[in-house]
């Protein structure tokens, strides 16, 4: 079966330009998390989506981040106005609620902003 | 600040030799840890994982020990293959109702033959 998808897997972009990151989980997954990891870094948490709604964005590092997800499927993280500590690799996890270990982790997205 | 911390980078192990990981943390509220594994242009994998009542879990060639009055834990691999070389990341789990996890900055695990 299809695991967790993330597109592109690769972004460079300019100071200053937005950018978007999709996440395609597995199917059926109602949980869904971005992650970060920067040069150097653990995976920093952003967000968590549980079905559309995102009961902890605690994570989101300034108001230039946000999330959605539609269908509760899909999920889109939108950085505004992009900075050079943006640079990081983002990744996207999808799972089942209650089943916190079974986070199934997509490959990334390396965002380098210049 | 760091709640999770794998102070040492890289590990590098012969074949067949153990390979120990370490973990520490600072949040006595913790109540799972896990263990993922990453390979290159990958995401992370779940490996094996410890509820904070227990002091130990073996799954196969991994083990993980959990000393709670220290706040730490480490994971034993043994024998080391060369399909082991990867980053391993210690994470650990709030009990709240988002199951976010906090993940250490990992270890680069070498196993050479």
């Amino acid at each position: 079966g299809a695991g967790v998808s993330q597109s592109p897997s690769n972004k460079v972009t300019e100071k200053g330009k937005d950018v978007e990151l999709r996440c395609d989980p597995i199917s059926g997954h109602t949980a869904l998390y971005w992650y970060r990891q920067s040069l150097g870094q653990g995976l920093e948490f952003l967000i968590y989506f549980q079905g559309n709604s995102a009961p902890d964005k605690s994570g989101l590092p300034s108001d230039r981040f946000s999330a959605e997800r539609t269908g509760g499927s899909v999920s889109t993280l939108t950085i505004q106005r992009t900075q050079q500590e943006d640079s990081a690799v983002y990744l996207c996890a999808s799972g089942s609620i209650g089943s916190f270990y079974e986070q199934y982790f997509g490959p990334g997205t390396r965002l380098t902003v210049t | 600040d760091q709640q999770v911390k794998q102070n040492s980078p890289s590990l590098s192990v012969q074949e067949g030799r153990i390979s120990i990981l370490n973990c520490d943390y600072t949040n006595s509220m913790f109540d799972y840890f896990l263990w993922y594994k990453k390979y290159p242009a990958e995401g992370p994998t779940f490996l094996i994982s410890i509820s904070s009542i227990k002091d130990k879990n073996e799954d196969g060639r991994f083990t993980v020990f959990l000393n709670k009055s220290a706040k730490h834990l480490s994971l034993h691999i043994v024998p080391s293959q060369p399909g082991d070389s990867a980053v391993y990341f210690c994470a650990a789990r709030l009990p709240n109702n988002t199951d976010k996890l906090i993940f250490g900055t990992g270890t680069r695990l070498q196993v050479f033959p």
